[in-house]
């Protein structure tokens, strides 16, 4: 059964703490994003990684950090720089980047984070 | 500033009727895309529709672009309690290896 995977589904953390979201995928993909939503807002780009050992900063990269070491995962951490974490994590990967003529992102069940 | 902007933000309408959702963009592209989300949930991929196609179908969805008032709509003909769901478009600015969402439409069906 192929797609991507998100865990864990929810996720509480305190401030001051880094916490990491997992993302893993089966569909051999090349390229791999993570989102950020907020409530009742479309998403935002964090970062992207088009290849293994290569990853870009979207436009809301401060306070994140991730790796792709291997093709299958793509792990986010959110650090304690990042200010106002609470929010839905959505991780995507794509056949090639997303600068391809046919790119449709598939796109995992999402991590709902909260900072108590 | 928002490459994609959706209209309406809200659309309530009866089973049965038709939807349409219309999104506007500022810069040249190299595609959209329509993607829905339920309620919680991750994305899914609906219709990608290229810069240089006017028009694409996919069972009760159809899709428009004109590139030349750089807008989009979404008809989701015949709908149903399942169509509930916000429905965002996103866009591949040319030169850009990123896809750019909008603020999305929430739709609701109701029965």
């Amino acid at each position: 059964d192929g797609g991507i995977t998100q865990s864990p589904k929810y996720l509480f953390r305190k401030e001051g703490q880094n916490v990491t979201l997992s993302c893993e995928q089966n569909l051999n993909h090349d390229a791999m994003y993570w989102y950020r939503q907020d409530p009742g807002q479309g998403l935002r780009l964090i970062y992207y990684s088009q290849i293994v050992n290569d990853f870009q900063k979207g436009d809301i990269a401060e306070g994140y950090s991730v790796s792709r070491e291997k093709k299958e995962s793509f792990p986010l951490t959110v650090t304690s720089a990042q200010k106002n974490p609470t929010a839905f994590y959505l991780c995507a990967s794509s056949i090639e980047g997303a600068g391809g003529i046919d790119n449709e992102q598939f796109f995992g069940p999402g991590t709902r984070l909260t900072v108590l | 500033s928002q490459q994609g902007e959706e209209d309406p933000q809200a659309l309530s309408i009866q089973e049965g009727e038709n939807a349409t959702m219309n999104c506007s963009y500022k810069t040249s592209i190299n595609n959209l895309q329509w993607y829905r989300q339920n309620s919680g949930r991750g994305l899914v991929h609906l219709i990608l529709i290229r810069s240089n196609e006017r028009e694409k179908h996919s069972g009760r969805l159809r899709v428009t672009l004109d590139t030349s008032k750089k807008s989009s709509s979404l008809l989701i003909t015949a709908s149903r309690a399942a169509d509930t769901a916000s429905y965002f478009c996103a866009t591949i600015i040319q030169g850009a290896q990123k896809l750019v969402f909008g603020q999305g439409t929430r739709l609701t069906i109701n029965p």
